[in-house]
């Protein structure tokens, strides 16, 4: 029933491992976009997907590759995890980007610890 | 580019005073305006959205109101409770597929 789910909710690694967060909307929506939110609540838009194509990327480094095997899921995955990527990663999707009235559905959110 | 610029936090109120969360944002366009809540351990939800100016948004006693000529987005409510502690987010969307958010402000209401 859930709009838009992540998994893992909680992830802890130690440096310079690989990890992955998934995600998906049963929304139906067009797009999909990940956020990186650090300890000051600061939100960041990292990335977004518009039917599986790339339309944002921020300035992430490219250790950080998403990938949308649907329109329904974004997928996340991190290489070589640094002490700074530890943060709240949030999935969120929204219905159509051509107009400028679109509501973002925000995901639980993944919280990232590198140790 | 865009921005969009809110009150510092934290805020501190006791229940059944009076908020303001002040936003203004600057942008090239015609842009639509909302305004986030994130609840402790949630993802953000938007709480209400304005989408031309004088447009007032409105949802759980909270309101906004789009103003063009000061170009701000200021949210209000006249009597807050204790669950209405969260951050909130004030937010533009103008480009395709790009929203921008403010920094957030840390609402807390004490009894």
């Amino acid at each position: 029933d859930t709009a838009v789910s992540q998994t893992p909710k909680y992830l802890v690694t130690q440096m310079g491992n690989d990890k992955s967060i998934k995600c998906e909307q049963n929304l139906g929506h067009d797009t999909m976009y990940w956020y990186k939110q650090d300890s000051k609540k600061f939100l960041k838009i990292m990335f977004s997907y518009n039917n599986k194509e790339l339309i944002i990327n921020e300035t992430v480094p490219n250790r950080f590759s998403p990938k949308s095997p649907d329109k329904a899921h974004l997928n996340l995955h991190i290489n070589s995890l640094e002490l700074g990527d530890s943060a709240v990663y949030f999935c969120a999707s929204s219905q159509d980007p051509s107009g400028n009235t679109d509501t973002q559905y925000f995901g639980p959110g993944t919280r990232l610890t590198v140790l | 580019g865009n921005s969009v610029t809110q009150m510092e936090g934290p805020v501190t109120l006791s229940e059944e005073a009076f908020l303001t969360i002040n936003c203004t944002y600057t942008a090239t366009g015609y842009p639509s305006l909302f305004w986030y809540v994130q609840y402790p351990g949630e993802g953000l939800q938007l709480l209400l959205k304005a989408t031309k100016a004088d447009d007032k948004g409105s949802n759980k006693g909270f309101e906004a109101t789009y103003r063009k000529e000061t170009t701000s987005f200021h949210l209000e409510k006249g009597s807050v409770q204790v669950s209405d502690s969260a951050v909130y987010f004030c937010a533009l969307s103008e480009n395709a597929g790009k929203s921008t958010f403010g920094d957030g402000t840390t609402l807390t209401v004490k009894p």
